[in-house]
């Protein structure tokens, strides 16, 4: 079945740092991947797509390419800011399963100033 | 345009109740999925539908089921709630079932 491989947490880092979260995945079919935030209380927000190999999602500063020889999709960004601590999630969704997106379990980021 | 709301915001129910959570998608889109965040992980899906059907099924007892309204609405409904059952539970739309889903910001169900 599809899965999703996340980096264990929590990440700390100081403002301004560059920041990488791991992902992997193991799926069948050819996946669409996510990266999706989600502060305190609140639901998830999309933050960005791949759709196929090789394309590059990007967002308020944030990067994830689909690597497709090393099935990932690493979320970077290369100045974290206090506003960008929150729980983020990787995920897939496929073709033969739509509607049921698989989730990684996700990686607390805490920015200090 | 408004996103997907949930209701209610947060519910506090006993074991052996019964509760009914409702969705209503994002205007135009057709697909509604169903999701339990327990704390601490990723969601779970639960369930999908699409044009009324349902079209996926996660790992879940029968104890929770499912409906989706002409309108594209969406209620689940979990009978015999256990102390287990208590999490986030979230609703996302989107345009197909292999699109890009938008989530709304949950329930919260507390199980005393």
């Amino acid at each position: 079945g599809d899965s999703v491989t996340q980096m264990e947490g929590p990440v700390t880092l100081s403002e301004e740092a560059f920041l990488t979260i791991n992902c992997t995945y193991t799926a069948t079919g050819y996946p669409s991947l996510f990266w999706y935030v989600q502060y305190p209380g609140e639901g998830l927000q999309l933050l960005l797509k791949a759709t196929k190999a090789d394309d590059k999602g990007s967002n308020k500063g944030f990067e994830a390419t689909y690597r497709k020889e090393t099935t990932s999709f690493h979320l970077e960004k290369g100045s974290v800011q206090v506003s960008d601590s929150a729980v983020y999630f990787c995920a897939l969704l496929t073709n033969t399963n739509a509607g049921k997106s698989t989730f990684g379990d996700g990686t607390t980021l805490t920015v200090k100033p | 345009d408004a996103g997907v709301t949930q209701s209610p915001t947060h519910l506090i129910k006993t074991r052996g109740q019964h509760v009914t959570l409702r969705c209503s998608p994002i205007s135009g889109h057709k697909s509604v999925s169903w999701y339990q965040q327990v704390l601490g992980q990723g969601p779970q899906f639960i369930f999908q539908y699409y044009e009324k059907e349902e079209r996926g099924r996660g790992n879940f007892p029968d104890r929770f089921s499912a409906r989706q309204f002409p309108n594209y609405s969406s209620e689940l409904n979990v009978n015999a709630l256990l102390l287990g059952d208590s999490a986030l539970y979230l609703c996302a739309s989107s345009l197909e079932g292999d699109q890009p889903q938008h989530f709304g910001d949950g329930t919260r169900l507390s199980i005393l």
